[in-house]
Protein backbone atom coordinates (compact mmCIF):
# COMPACT_ATOMS: atom_id res chain seq x y z
CA UNK A 1 0.00 0.00 0.00
CA UNK A 2 0.70 3.93 -0.10
CA UNK A 3 3.59 4.56 2.34
CA UNK A 4 3.49 8.19 3.57
CA UNK A 5 6.23 9.14 5.87
CA UNK A 6 6.54 13.26 7.54
CA UNK A 7 9.20 15.05 8.58
CA UNK A 8 10.48 15.83 10.96
CA UNK A 9 9.22 13.61 13.65
CA UNK A 10 9.57 15.84 16.51
CA UNK A 11 9.85 19.67 16.65
CA UNK A 12 10.75 22.51 19.54
CA UNK A 13 10.14 25.99 18.68
CA UNK A 14 10.05 29.44 20.99
CA UNK A 15 6.62 31.07 20.67
CA UNK A 16 6.96 33.53 17.56
CA UNK A 17 8.81 31.44 15.32
CA UNK A 18 8.27 29.59 11.95
CA UNK A 19 8.71 26.15 11.30
CA UNK A 20 7.59 24.15 7.67
CA UNK A 21 6.13 20.73 8.22
CA UNK A 22 6.86 17.77 5.00
CA UNK A 23 4.36 14.93 3.74
CA UNK A 24 5.93 12.47 1.44
CA UNK A 25 3.87 9.87 -0.08
CA UNK A 26 4.92 7.06 -2.21
CA UNK A 27 1.97 6.84 -4.77
CA UNK A 28 -0.45 9.23 -6.64
CA UNK A 29 -3.53 10.64 -4.54
CA UNK A 30 -6.86 11.77 -4.88
CA UNK A 31 -7.30 13.76 -1.72
CA UNK A 32 -4.82 14.91 0.80
CA UNK A 33 -5.92 16.33 4.18
CA UNK A 34 -3.72 18.19 7.12
CA UNK A 35 -4.90 17.76 10.76
CA UNK A 36 -3.80 19.05 14.27
CA UNK A 37 -4.42 16.83 17.02
CA UNK A 38 -4.44 18.64 20.21
CA UNK A 39 -3.15 17.28 23.42
CA UNK A 40 -7.04 16.19 24.34
CA UNK A 41 -6.53 13.60 21.09
CA UNK A 42 -9.22 15.63 18.88
CA UNK A 43 -8.44 16.01 14.97
CA UNK A 44 -8.99 19.24 13.68
CA UNK A 45 -9.36 19.53 10.12
CA UNK A 46 -6.85 22.14 8.41
CA UNK A 47 -6.57 22.09 5.02
CA UNK A 48 -8.14 20.01 1.94
CA UNK A 49 -5.58 20.15 -0.21
CA UNK A 50 -4.91 17.71 -2.97
CA UNK A 51 -2.75 20.44 -5.25
CA UNK A 52 -1.80 23.63 -4.89
CA UNK A 53 -1.99 26.09 -2.33
CA UNK A 54 -4.48 27.15 0.67
CA UNK A 55 -3.48 29.82 3.52
CA UNK A 56 -5.89 30.27 6.60
CA UNK A 57 -3.98 32.51 9.08
CA UNK A 58 -0.71 31.75 10.13
CA UNK A 59 -1.23 28.23 8.52
CA UNK A 60 -0.84 27.74 4.81
CA UNK A 61 -0.43 24.35 3.14
CA UNK A 62 1.19 23.47 -0.55
CA UNK A 63 0.86 20.16 -2.48
CA UNK A 64 2.88 19.60 -5.60
CA UNK A 65 0.71 15.92 -6.15
CA UNK A 66 3.21 15.61 -9.58
CA UNK A 67 6.20 15.12 -7.20
CA UNK A 68 4.32 13.66 -4.27
CA UNK A 69 4.80 16.38 -1.24
CA UNK A 70 2.99 18.53 0.93
CA UNK A 71 4.15 21.55 3.27
CA UNK A 72 2.56 22.83 6.17
CA UNK A 73 3.66 26.12 7.15
CA UNK A 74 3.19 27.39 10.49
CA UNK A 75 4.27 31.20 11.04
CA UNK A 76 4.35 33.20 14.19
CA UNK A 77 3.83 30.10 16.38
CA UNK A 78 1.98 30.00 19.47
CA UNK A 79 1.64 27.62 22.44
CA UNK A 80 -1.71 26.70 21.35
CA UNK A 81 -0.10 24.96 18.09
CA UNK A 82 1.25 22.27 20.15
CA UNK A 83 0.90 19.15 19.21
CA UNK A 84 0.58 16.45 16.61
CA UNK A 85 0.12 17.23 12.93
CA UNK A 86 -0.39 14.51 10.50
CA UNK A 87 -1.29 14.14 7.22
CA UNK A 88 -3.48 11.90 5.64
CA UNK A 89 -4.22 11.04 1.48
CA UNK A 90 -6.47 9.24 -0.28
CA UNK A 91 -4.60 7.05 -2.53
CA UNK A 92 -5.70 6.74 -6.24
CA UNK A 93 -7.88 4.00 -6.85
CA UNK A 94 -8.28 3.53 -3.04
CA UNK A 95 -11.44 4.28 -2.68
CA UNK A 96 -12.02 6.61 0.47
CA UNK A 97 -9.84 5.23 2.86
CA UNK A 98 -7.54 7.93 4.37
CA UNK A 99 -4.02 6.30 5.28
CA UNK A 100 -2.36 8.79 7.54
CA UNK A 101 1.31 9.83 7.49
CA UNK A 102 3.66 9.03 10.86
CA UNK A 103 2.99 12.67 12.41
CA UNK A 104 4.99 15.64 13.64
CA UNK A 105 4.53 16.21 16.93
CA UNK A 106 5.28 19.72 17.68
CA UNK A 107 6.07 21.88 20.65
CA UNK A 108 5.95 25.65 21.29
CA UNK A 109 7.68 26.61 24.11
CA UNK A 110 7.41 30.57 25.48
CA UNK B 1 -21.13 22.26 10.74
CA UNK B 2 -19.89 18.78 9.90
CA UNK B 3 -19.69 18.12 13.42
CA UNK B 4 -19.00 14.36 14.48
CA UNK B 5 -19.31 13.30 18.18
CA UNK B 6 -18.43 10.54 20.44
CA UNK B 7 -19.65 8.80 23.70
CA UNK B 8 -18.04 8.08 25.88
CA UNK B 9 -14.89 10.17 26.05
CA UNK B 10 -13.63 7.84 28.59
CA UNK B 11 -14.46 4.08 29.52
CA UNK B 12 -12.07 1.94 32.09
CA UNK B 13 -13.82 -1.96 32.52
CA UNK B 14 -12.85 -4.72 33.19
CA UNK B 15 -10.82 -7.57 31.36
CA UNK B 16 -13.51 -9.93 29.82
CA UNK B 17 -16.26 -7.20 30.00
CA UNK B 18 -17.84 -5.43 26.63
CA UNK B 19 -17.87 -1.83 26.20
CA UNK B 20 -19.91 0.23 23.36
CA UNK B 21 -18.71 3.38 22.01
CA UNK B 22 -21.13 5.58 19.77
CA UNK B 23 -20.07 7.72 16.79
CA UNK B 24 -22.58 10.54 15.76
CA UNK B 25 -22.95 12.48 13.20
CA UNK B 26 -24.85 15.35 14.26
CA UNK B 27 -25.54 18.17 11.43
CA UNK B 28 -25.15 15.88 7.91
CA UNK B 29 -25.87 12.46 6.92
CA UNK B 30 -23.05 10.23 7.21
CA UNK B 31 -23.11 7.94 4.60
CA UNK B 32 -20.04 6.25 5.51
CA UNK B 33 -18.47 5.99 8.63
CA UNK B 34 -14.88 4.75 9.34
CA UNK B 35 -13.11 3.39 12.93
CA UNK B 36 -9.72 4.32 13.94
CA UNK B 37 -7.61 3.29 16.17
CA UNK B 38 -4.18 4.68 17.81
CA UNK B 39 -2.11 3.21 20.41
CA UNK B 40 0.38 6.35 21.97
CA UNK B 41 2.89 8.16 20.60
CA UNK B 42 1.80 6.10 17.25
CA UNK B 43 -0.29 7.37 14.16
CA UNK B 44 -4.38 5.90 13.20
CA UNK B 45 -4.88 3.28 11.88
CA UNK B 46 -7.62 2.17 9.86
CA UNK B 47 -9.75 -0.70 11.57
CA UNK B 48 -13.09 -0.61 9.30
CA UNK B 49 -15.19 1.02 7.09
CA UNK B 50 -19.05 0.79 7.52
CA UNK B 51 -21.53 1.95 5.17
CA UNK B 52 -25.24 2.50 6.32
CA UNK B 53 -27.21 -0.44 6.31
CA UNK B 54 -24.77 -2.57 4.68
CA UNK B 55 -22.26 -4.91 6.77
CA UNK B 56 -18.86 -2.86 7.89
CA UNK B 57 -15.77 -3.92 5.81
CA UNK B 58 -12.89 -4.88 8.36
CA UNK B 59 -8.84 -4.02 7.73
CA UNK B 60 -6.65 -7.05 7.49
CA UNK B 61 -5.88 -8.04 11.11
CA UNK B 62 -8.76 -6.98 12.74
CA UNK B 63 -10.65 -9.31 14.36
CA UNK B 64 -14.80 -8.93 13.17
CA UNK B 65 -15.91 -10.95 15.71
CA UNK B 66 -14.02 -8.93 18.44
CA UNK B 67 -14.84 -5.57 16.99
CA UNK B 68 -18.29 -6.01 15.85
CA UNK B 69 -19.91 -2.48 13.96
CA UNK B 70 -23.51 -1.58 13.25
CA UNK B 71 -24.49 1.73 11.17
CA UNK B 72 -27.74 1.41 11.07
CA UNK B 73 -28.51 5.04 10.79
CA UNK B 74 -27.09 8.12 8.49
CA UNK B 75 -26.37 9.46 11.63
CA UNK B 76 -25.20 6.75 14.09
CA UNK B 77 -22.63 4.11 13.47
CA UNK B 78 -21.47 1.90 16.96
CA UNK B 79 -18.24 -0.18 17.81
CA UNK B 80 -18.56 -3.16 20.12
CA UNK B 81 -15.49 -4.30 22.09
CA UNK B 82 -16.25 -7.79 22.88
CA UNK B 83 -14.58 -9.62 26.09
CA UNK B 84 -11.69 -6.53 26.49
CA UNK B 85 -8.03 -7.78 27.44
CA UNK B 86 -5.70 -5.06 28.32
CA UNK B 87 -4.06 -5.41 24.65
CA UNK B 88 -7.41 -3.32 23.33
CA UNK B 89 -6.94 -0.55 25.70
CA UNK B 90 -6.28 2.42 23.09
CA UNK B 91 -7.65 5.67 21.83
CA UNK B 92 -10.66 5.01 19.34
CA UNK B 93 -11.58 7.75 16.83
CA UNK B 94 -14.23 7.82 14.30
CA UNK B 95 -14.90 9.76 11.44
CA UNK B 96 -17.56 10.12 9.17
CA UNK B 97 -17.93 11.84 5.16
CA UNK B 98 -21.35 12.49 3.00
CA UNK B 99 -22.27 11.68 -0.45
CA UNK B 100 -21.17 15.26 -0.81
CA UNK B 101 -17.65 15.39 -0.09
CA UNK B 102 -15.06 13.09 1.07
CA UNK B 103 -13.79 14.85 3.43
CA UNK B 104 -13.70 13.08 6.45
CA UNK B 105 -14.53 14.66 9.71
CA UNK B 106 -13.62 13.54 12.88
CA UNK B 107 -15.03 12.71 16.76
CA UNK B 108 -13.27 13.57 19.88
CA UNK B 109 -12.24 10.21 20.52
CA UNK B 110 -12.72 7.48 22.99
CA UNK B 111 -9.92 6.24 25.50
CA UNK B 112 -10.78 2.92 26.63
CA UNK B 113 -8.43 1.02 29.61
CA UNK B 114 -9.16 -2.27 30.19
CA UNK B 115 -7.38 -3.19 33.50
Amino acid sequence: GIQVEQSPPDLILQEGANSTLRCNFSDSVNNLQWFHQNPWGQLINLFYIPSGTKQNGRLSATTVATERYSLLYISSSQTTDSGVYFCAVLPLGGGNKLTFGTGTQLKVEL
Amino acid sequence: GAVVSQHPSRVICKSGTSVKIECRSLDFQATTMFWYRQFPKQSLMLMATSNEGSKATYEQGVEKDKFLINHASLTLSTLTVTSAHPEDSSFYICSATSSVTDTQYFGPGTRLTVL
